[in-house]
């Protein structure tokens, strides 16, 4: 599976949109870009996933690049409940999923 | 509520034991994955069963071992522990079908190794 790149951290303003971006370069077309954030120590809780076209559901919205090079994860209205480590993943199929550093997104009030 | 349940929630035991921890996947996956996460490190894939076979080996040291019984759930068994084993044992599931289909992570056991 492709490798990912992610800033260590970020910060957002409450209200404001959280635009967390992704680059996965070596990414080959048959790879999914995940989505997770953990939340504390709680499980990893799935938040959205796409091949090429740009998705968005009640959660989040995900911009998938043309050449799928990168991506951003959209959190459109963040709050302070949002403040987590979010994980961009590359994943073939049904293989296995790998999880990196991840970036740690703190929302301010 | 991911509808992954993972028991026990807190485990606490001896240098040299052995330990069971247990997950219930959501209705209808056939898919069983098992991480550890130690606070050194980040999110560990270990295991991974399809419908009770092994699939996929990650970092899983000799003294781990899993399976994944006919009623789908799954034991992860930790033996001869060390200090070093204390971490979040996380497991997932997912349906498997064709196409790509996401984890859904239980709250995890967290392994106290004393």
């Amino acid at each position: 599976d492709a490798k990912t790149t992610q800033p260590t951290s970020m910060d957002c303003a409450e209200g404001r949109a959280a635009n967390l971006p992704c680059n996965h370069s070596t990414i080959s077309g048959n790879e999914y870009v995940y989505w997770y954030r953990q939340i504390h120590s709680q499980g990893p809780q799935y938040i959205i996933h796409g091949l090429k076209n740009n998705e968005t559901n009640e959660m989040a919205s995900l911009i998938i690049t043309e050449d799928r090079k990168s991506s951003t994860l959209i959190l459109p209205h963040a709050t302070l409940r949002d403040t987590a480590v979010y994980y961009c993943i590359v994943r073939f199929n049904n293989n296995d999923m790998r999880f990196g550093a991840g970036t740690r997104l703190t929302v301010k009030p | 509520d991911s509808g992954v349940t993972q028991t026990p929630k807190h485990l606490i035991t001896a240098t040299g034991q052995r330990v069971t921890l247990r997950c219930s996947p959501r209705s209808g996956d056939l898919s069983v994955y098992w991480y550890q996460q130690s606070l050194d490190q980040g999110l560990q894939f270990l295991i991974q069963y399809y419908n009770g076979e092994e699939r996929a080996k990650g970092n899983i040291l000799e003294r781990f071992s899993a399976q994944q019984f006919p009623d789908l759930h799954s034991e992860l068994n930790l033996s001869s522990l060390e200090l070093g084993d204390s971490a979040l044992y996380f497991c997932a599931s997912s349906v498997f079908d064709r196409g790509n289909s996401p984890l859904h992570f239980g709250n995890g056991t967290r392994l106290t190794v004393t």
